[in-house]
């Protein structure tokens, strides 16, 4: 059972758009930044997102990521069957990492 | 280029014991915080444990405390992960990675290796 809580699973067709919550406490995502993991099928995590809504270089602006609280989420526009995969937020709480349980996106 | 390169890995009986070494180039390894980050078959990740630059400060899971150390040598650029009193729940991918932390913000992992397969098992 992870701190940081996020839906199993989550789809939608090509070309839509689709949002994945992690929520968590005041300890964790409520007093420090949230980054979101990208992990494609048989591959390592990949950074997505870091410091609540800033992308790497590379990364397109389809990703977004926001916080609210004790709660972040990370948006992807226009889908792609490339996007199928899972995806984790992280966050930091009193010296400690901490991932989300994952979630799986299937692309219809 | 950053490359985060693992090894180490393999089939360990309970109770047994397992070095990991994760080689890092393309970057200035001495600068850097890192971690190792481990996913069982088929589950989600779960960070393992942190190390500083210098290695003055660890930190641990709770469920490897006691059990697993981390440690690095900056001459070789080099990470490592010892694990002792291995249990069948320890079973999974070891992922060695590079811990950004900017001022202001809070860390987050930017760089990955493609990591190393243990397996405990009688």
């Amino acid at each position: 059972q992870s701190v940081l809580t996020q839906p199993p699973s989550v789809s939608a067709a090509p070309g839509q758009k689709v949002t994945i919550s992690c929520s968590g406490s005041s300890s964790n995502i409520g007093n420090n930044y949230v980054s979101w993991y990208q992990q494609l099928p048989g591959t390592a995590p990949k950074l997505l997102i870091y410091d609540n809504n800033k992308r790497p270089s590379g990364i397109p602006d389809r990703f977004s990521g926001s916080k609210s609280g004790t709660s972040a989420t990370l948006g992807i526009t226009g889908l792609q069957t490339g996007d199928e995969a899972d995806y984790y937020c992280g966050t930091w709480d009193s010296s400690l990492s901490l991932f989300g349980g994952g979630t799986k996106l299937t692309v219809l | 280029e950053v490359q985060l390169v693992e090894s180490g890995g393999g089939l360990v009986q309970p109770g047994g014991s397992l070095r990991l070494s994760c080689a890092a180039s393309g970057f200035t390894f001495s600068s850097y915080w890192m971690s190792w980050v481990r996913q069982a078959p088929g589950k989600g990740l779960e960070w393992v444990a942190n190390i500083k630059q210098d290695g003055s400060e660890k930190y641990y899971v709770d469920s490897v405390k006691g059990r697993f150390t981390i440690s690095r040598d900056n001459a070789k650029n080099s990470l490592y992960l010892q694990m002792n009193s291995l249990r069948a729940e320890d079973t999974a991918v070891y992922y060695c990675a590079h811990l950004e932390w900017l001022l202001f913000g809070s860390p987050y992992f930017d760089y990955w290796g493609q990591g190393t397969l243990v397996t405990v098992s009688s």
